[in-house]
């Protein structure tokens, strides 16, 4: 059984610092992994997409990396502001719809 | 990318009393996903809505509980029934993004609709 797990659970930066969210799954029998963004009580907004066979994606100041023999994805935010406090969650999808999420990294971003 | 559009946005419900979720997608898709946010938790899929055919429940979840809906390739529904404060939840769906699939191939992502936050009292 597929496993996320995300360190740290909470993090509070500075503005303008550059922070690392790290994502970790136990199968590596993965189709891709996704990093979403969830601002409290709403849904979830798609950031990164990893195809298994791909090391890496870039959107703007984010960064996603995936390690799939050693099961394990960052997510790299350069630069960061106050309007990327939020929580941001990783899933694994395999095969079918079966995604499987992480509990979510809450960052704070004070001004 | 698939825009979905999710209602209600949020509602405060008596216990014992049912909600129906609606999901409307602005373009046609096979699978759509239904999931269940506790407070403070990750997101757990409660069932996979195909058109044509009974929805596939993940263990724990139950039809009598959350009956599901899919008469069409671009709609479904979740219903919460006899509604409890344990129920208190965020419900969201999703589809398949059919426009996620690198040149080099590979397997869907996935979008989300806006979710609903039920409290239930």
């Amino acid at each position: 059984k597929q496993e996320v797990t995300q360190i740290p659970a909470a993090l509070s930066v500075p503005e303008g610092e550059n922070l690392v969210l790290n994502c970790s799954f136990t199968d590596s029998a993965i189709y891709n992994l996704q990093w979403f963004r969830q601002d409290p009580g709403k849904g979830l907004t798609s950031l990164l997409l990893i195809q298994s066979s791909q090391r890496e994606q870039t959107s703007g100041r984010l960064n996603a990396s995936l390690d799939k023999s050693s099961g394990r994805s960052t997510l790299y935010i350069a630069a960061s502001q106050p309007g990327d406090s939020a929580t941001y969650l990783c899933a694994v999808n395999t095969n079918a719809g079966k995604s499987t999420f992480g509990d979510g990294t809450t960052l704070t971003v004070k001004p | 990318s698939a825009v979905i559009s999710q209602k209600p946005s949020r509602d405060i419900c008596q216990r014992g009393t049912s909600l129906t979720i609606q999901c409307q997608v602005d373009s046609q898709v096979t699978m759509m996903f239904w999931y269940r946010q506790q407070p403070g938790q990750s997101l757990t899929l409660i069932a996979t809505a195909n058109q044509g055919s009974e929805a596939t429940y993940e263990s724990g979840f139950v039809i009598d509980k959350f009956p599901i809906s899919r008469p069409n390739l671009t709609f479904s529904t979740l219903t919460v029934s006899n509604m409890s404060p344990e129920d208190s939840s965020i419900y969201l769906c999703s589809v398949e993004d059919l426009g996620s699939i690198a040149p080099d191939g590979g397997g869907y992502g996935y979008t989300f609709g806006s979710g609903t936050r039920l409290t239930v009292v």
